[in-house]
């Protein structure tokens, strides 16, 4: 079946640090990746998303890219504040859309000042 | 409403008991969602519903859990004779359709079974 890896963490960093989190997944078809973020007290919510292999998806200065030779969709961030701190969620849908996501166990990620 | 809702935000019950979890999604979204996360687990599919269709209901864990969706809307989850297993938030989330888009996610209910 599908499955996600990522790094689990508590990731801790600086502030203005570079940010990378890990992430691998296993599907039989060609799925659709996704970054989801949990702020503190908040419900998740849609960070990124790429739908097919060497697509960027990018937001809030976050990047993420679709490697299909290494099925992989690292999540980075040039200069990460303390707002940044949250848990962020990788996930895959291989019916295309939202239903059926196939989420990472989650990264905690703390940033210090 | 301006985003998915959902209540009680935290429900503790007595093992064995039966528990009801309600679910307002965005209006105007014709599909809805529903999620377990358990801790130290990653998020879990349970149901999914997509208009008047049949819902998907291949990821509920076991016949104790069913879910409803009356009038294309609110949508009700239903736990019967409670486990401490089930002890988890479950998420709720809606999007506009099925295909390429975005999920809004609820802020859960956290369940507690004692």
């Amino acid at each position: 079946g599908d499955s996600v890896t990522q790094m689990e963490g508590p990731v801790t960093l600086s502030e203005e640090a570079f940010l990378t989190i890990n992430c691998t997944y296993t599907a039989t078809g060609y799925p659709s990746l996704f970054w989801y973020v949990q702020y503190p007290g908040e419900g998740l919510q849609l960070l990124l998303k790429a739908t097919k292999a060497d697509d960027k998806g990018s937001n809030k200065g976050f990047e993420a890219t679709y490697r299909k030779e290494t099925t992989s969709f690292h999540l980075e961030k040039g200069s990460v504040q303390v707002s940044d701190s949250a848990v962020y969620f990788c996930a895959l849908s291989e019916r295309g859309g939202a239903d059926g996501l196939t989420f990472g166990k989650g990264t905690h990620l703390i940033i210090q000042p | 409403g301006a985003g998915v809702s959902q209540s009680p935000s935290n429900k503790v019950t007595e093992k064995g008991k039966d528990v009801e979890l309600r679910c307002d999604p965005i209006s105007g979204h014709t599909a809805l969602y529903w999620y377990r996360q358990s801790l130290g687990q990653g998020l879990e599919f349970l149901i999914y519903f997509q208009g008047n269709s049949a819902p998907d209901k291949s990821g509920l864990p076991s016949d104790r859990f069913s879910a409803e969706r009356t009038g294309g809307s609110v949508s009700t989850l239903t736990i019967q004779r409670t486990q401490q297993e089930d002890s988890a938030v479950y998420l709720c989330a809606s999007s506009a359709e099925r295909m390429n888009t975005e999920a809004f996610f609820g802020q859960g209910t956290r369940l507690t079974v004692v």
